[in-house]
């Protein structure tokens, strides 16, 4: 079974400063991998997703992530955050054999002027 | 805008009660996907319809069920309502059966059960 976890359930930066939100997963078969962003009173959107080819994955606002099979992990990166970051960031899962997202507990994130 | 549409926005109600929770997924969209987040649980994956059918099932629990109709709209039936199924429900729609590519998800509907 698939499973996602998220170190940290919240990280502060400052305005300016790298951001690194951690996610590592479990899977038995190669992964399907997906960052969502939530801001507050909204849904979940897509930040970015691995399924296949370059394992340096670039998504919106500046976002990017890379996965590292050896490490079995899919971190999240910005050079330089932004006041508009703050909100909440889920990690997710996907097998290719079953049609459901496993996400992980979601990491706050927070930034300061 | 996501395209997806979850009526009501907020429901308050007691326990023992039953409510309806309905999704519009995006516009040609044939999968629909209900989660519910909440504080102590996280974002846990309900159940997934595919064209009127279901496809996959996760962690539901007997005293709901959902529903994908023709039009494809999708409803989430909770009864027995307890205190602790106060969350957010959220639901989400893609095009794929396989979840390859991206969910786009509603505002949520937030349940408060008192």
């Amino acid at each position: 079974a698939q499973s996602v976890t998220q170190l940290g359930s919240h990280v502060s930066v400052s305005e300016g400063a790298l951001v690194l939100l951690r996610c590592n997963y479990s899977s038995s078969v190669p992964p399907y991998l997906f960052w969502y962003v939530q801001y507050p009173n909204q849904g979940l959107q897509l930040l970015l997703k691995y399924t296949t080819g370059a394992t340096l994955v670039k998504g919106i606002n500046g976002f990017e992530a890379e996965f590292k099979k050896s490490e079995t992990s899919f971190h999240l990166t910005k050079p330089s955050a932004h006041m508009s970051d703050a909100a909440e960031y889920f990690c997710a899962v996907s097998d290719r054999t079953t049609d459901k997202l496993i996400f992980g507990t979601g990491t706050r994130l927070q930034v300061f002027p | 805008d996501s395209g997806v549409t979850q009526t009501p926005k907020h429901l308050i109600t007691a326990t023992g009660q039953r409510v309806t929770l309905r999704c519009s997924p995006r516009s040609g969209d044939l999968s629909v996907y209900w989660y519910q987040q909440s504080l102590d649980q996280g974002l846990q994956f309900l159940i997934q319809y595919y064209n009127g059918e279901e496809r996959a099932k996760g962690n539901i629990l007997e005293r709901f069920s959902a529903q994908q109709f023709p039009d494809l709209h999708s409803e989430l039936n909770l009864s027995s309502l307890e205190l602790g199924d106060s969350a957010l429900y959220f639901c989400a729609s893609s095009a794929r059966v396989a979840n390859t590519g991206e969910l786009f998800f509603g505002e949520g509907s937030r349940l408060t059960v008192l």
